[in-house]
């Protein structure tokens, strides 16, 4: 899992609250990424981050707000308005030349009853 | 969008045979990646394959990369137990919502490798 690290690990919550989820890495990258994964799926981007104070959305970026004020740190508010919330979330981070590798944090579940 | 696709979904061997997964996508690439999962973790980058390259080892990894068919396999020769994860091919692509590009992955390939 490298220098990037995500909690809390498992997040229970209840319908129509917020909830943030933490991403932090020490591997001086640029860019930071956020990911949904369903079970047997593959992962599909919901924001990214190129530079600090810069995010753009993914392709399914609704239901979802970040943030990123320091280049360690790139947390992801799942809100109220998000249909479907209950998922693996995954952060990832880059160098900031594209097409190269990402490194991903363990992930964070996410249960919303 | 899917830009890669991996085939089979799953895979199921013995200890020390080998498993082979294949990787399909639909535009043109700078590289081509393959990623592992063990299960309720995050990816781990196995091996990158730019455009001009045909094949790469890592180990007991072994990458074939096919432009003019736009597909990819992954190799795992003398398979492990310690093996079994999904294994997912990613590629280079437009965000739809921009102009930025973004890795996008395929649904991966389940391999459990039967000790």
């Amino acid at each position: 899992d490298g220098g990037i690290t995500q909690s809390p690990k498992y997040l229970f919550r209840k319908e129509g609250q917020n909830v943030t989820l933490s991403c932090e890495q020490n591997l001086n990258h640029d860019a930071m990424y956020w990911y949904r994964q369903d079970p047997g799926q593959g992962l599909r981007l919901i924001y990214y981050s190129q530079i600090v104070n810069d995010f753009q959305k993914g392709d399914i970026a609704e239901g979802y707000s970040v943030s990123r004020e320091k280049k360690e740190s790139f947390p992801l508010t799942v809100t109220s308005a998000q249909k479907n919330p209950t998922a693996f979330y995954l952060c990832a981070s880059a160098r900031a030349e594209i097409d190269y590798e990402q490194y991903f944090g363990p992930g964070t579940r996410l249960t919303v009853t | 969008s899917q830009q890669g696709e991996e085939d089979p979904q799953a895979l199921s061997i013995q200890e020390g045979e080998n498993a082979t997964m294949n990787c399909s996508y639909k535009t043109s690439i700078n590289n081509l990646q393959w990623y592992r999962q063990n299960s309720g973790r995050g990816l781990v980058h196995l091996i990158l394959i730019r455009s001009n390259e045909r094949e790469k080892h890592s180990g007991r990894l072994r990458v074939t990369l096919d432009t003019s068919k736009k597909s990819s396999s992954l190799l795992i020769t003398a398979s492990r137990a310690a093996d079994t994860a999904s294994y997912f091919c990613a590629t280079w692509s437009l965000v739809s919502s921009g102009s930025a590009r973004q890795l996008t992955f395929g649904s991966g390939t389940q391999l459990t490798v039967l000790p």
